[in-house]
């Protein structure tokens, strides 16, 4: 059973840093891109960033770009999104998401709350 | 960015009744490899997203056989054919033809 687990969020306040992990199992985790998508409350879905198999490449949202760093380490079957520079309009909760092979973003963890406060 | 636009942004449905909600994109989905990256989500109340369809029509593992999905190019439509009280929650379509991934404002279905 493929099973994603996010971690790490928390309450920060404007300016400071959250890094989360996302551990995965139950399928071959270094043979799938990874995906951080968000969900401001009350809100739609909105893409953040994704990560090749190896990691030699990444992509990120304009809202996100030079202050977030997605990365994996396929050891351990888990993706990390360290976010820096956080605002009030990070605030969401973070899901992390597996790429299949031609079905987009296939599995979805239950999500991490950011919430970004002074 | 491929914005992604959805209707209705409601709708009510009668339990055992069709239910249709229709996704328009603001240009083609068809990838240079011939495929079209267009996928339906649910995501029920306090829950995560859940895939139903990908590439337009393909049920996803586990998803029930009333769930249907059509369209080309950049009209697409995901069809309910009897709604059942499960199915309560909001709708995304999404393509994953381009970066960024992009979605649709969400349709929320719920029952009458």
């Amino acid at each position: 059973e493929v099973q994603l687990v996010e971690s790490g969020g928390g309450l920060v306040q404007p300016g400071e840093s959250l890094r989360l992990s996302c551990a995965a199992s139950g399928f071959t985790f270094s043979s799938h891109w990874m995906h951080w998508v968000r969900q401001a409350p009350g809100k739609g879905l909105v893409w953040v960033s994704r990560i090749e198999t190896d990691g030699s490449s990444t992509t990120y949202a304009d809202s996100v770009k030079g202050r977030f760093t997605i990365s994996r380490d396929n050891a351990k079957n888990t993706v990390y999104l360290q976010m820096n520079s956080l605002r009030a309009d990070d605030t969401a909760v973070y899901y992390c998401a597996r790429g299949g092979f031609g079905t987009g973003t296939d599995y979805w963890g239950q999500g991490a709350l950011v919430t970004v406060r002074s | 960015d491929i914005v992604m636009t959805q209707t209705p942004l409601s709708s009510p449905v009668t339990l055992g009744q069709p239910a249709s909600i229709s996704c328009r994109s603001s240009q083609s989905l068809v990838h240079s490899d011939g495929n079209t990256y267009l996928n339906w989500l649910q995501q029920r109340p306090g829950q995560p997203p859940r895939l139903l369809i990908y590439k337009i029509s393909n049920r996803f593992s586990g998803v029930p056989d009333r769930f249907s999905g059509s369209g080309a190019g950049t009209d697409f439509t995901l069809k309910i054919s009897r709604v059942e009280a499960e199915d309560v929650g909001v709708y995304y379509c999404t393509q994953a033809t381009q970066f960024p991934y992009t979605f649709g404002q969400g349709t929320k279905l719920e029952i009458k």
